[in-house]
């Protein structure tokens, strides 16, 4: 099993530019997360699914857009890039009970 | 307002030494505590705490629940410079398996 994947691993983006990152997972979780890691932070929730075409608001959504079509995928979209978005972004996905497992993550700039 | 809070935030041991690390929270509707580890990458995750006085043990590594108190400890014997890291504590808040972060806290193991 892969687990958890993500696309790209790194990502320059000029501010205005958008970009979708790509997360999948192959353990038949039924739900997946977006979270953004930066320095002093921890981790910090954007946006999740509890199933095929479902999402949710996490705490920190602005600026961001989500789909999850397919039960083993979940886009992270964003449309106009700002340099407040430099981070690295990691997915997750787990069963309703028990931990989640993390993709590698990506490490997104915004100049 | 749910929060989860870890201390110390950084912490620098040399090898052989004992470390305990500390998790406070403050959650409406707790279900269960984790405990990640994480290197450059992705955390790695190591344990779930559901009861209170349960210890739960993995090699050098172990932890404990206080749902009195609300707080949990990690223990680490015998710290070797492969336990260098950022443990990341978490909480289970019942929001559709939503996880409420701390900070983390760095740990350092010195030759």
């Amino acid at each position: 099993n892969a687990g958890v994947t993500q696309t790209p691993k790194f990502r320059v983006l000029k501010t205005g530019q958008s970009m979708t990152l790509l997360c999948a997972q192959d353990m038949n979780h039924e739900y997946m997360y977006w979270y953004r890691q930066d320095p002093g932070m921890g981790l910090r929730l954007i946006h999740y699914s509890v199933g095929e075409g479902t999402t949710a608001k996490g705490e920190v959504p602005d600026g961001y857009n989500v789909s999850r079509l397919k039960k083993q995928n979940f886009l992270l979209g964003l449309e106009s890039a700002a340099p407040s978005q430099t981070s690295v972004y990691f997915c997750a996905s787990s069963y309703r009970v028990g931990p989640q497992a993390f993709g590698p993550g990506t490490r997104l700039t915004v100049t | 307002e749910d929060k989860v809070v870890q201390s110390p935030l950084s912490l620098v041991v040399h090898e052989g030494d004992t470390v305990t690390l500390n998790c406070s929270y403050e959650v409406t509707n707790f279900r269960s505590l984790l405990w990640y580890k994480q290197e450059k990458k992705a955390p790695t995750f190591l344990f779930m705490l559901t009861s209170s006085g349960i210890e739960k043990k993995s090699g050098r590594l172990s932890s404990i629940l206080d749902k009195k108190e609300l707080f949990s400890i990690l223990n680490i014997t015998a710290t070797q410079t492969g336990d260098s890291a950022i443990y990341l504590c978490a909480v289970d808040g019942g929001s559709q398996g939503n996880l409420i972060f701390g900070k983390g806290t760095k740990l350092s193991v010195k030759p």
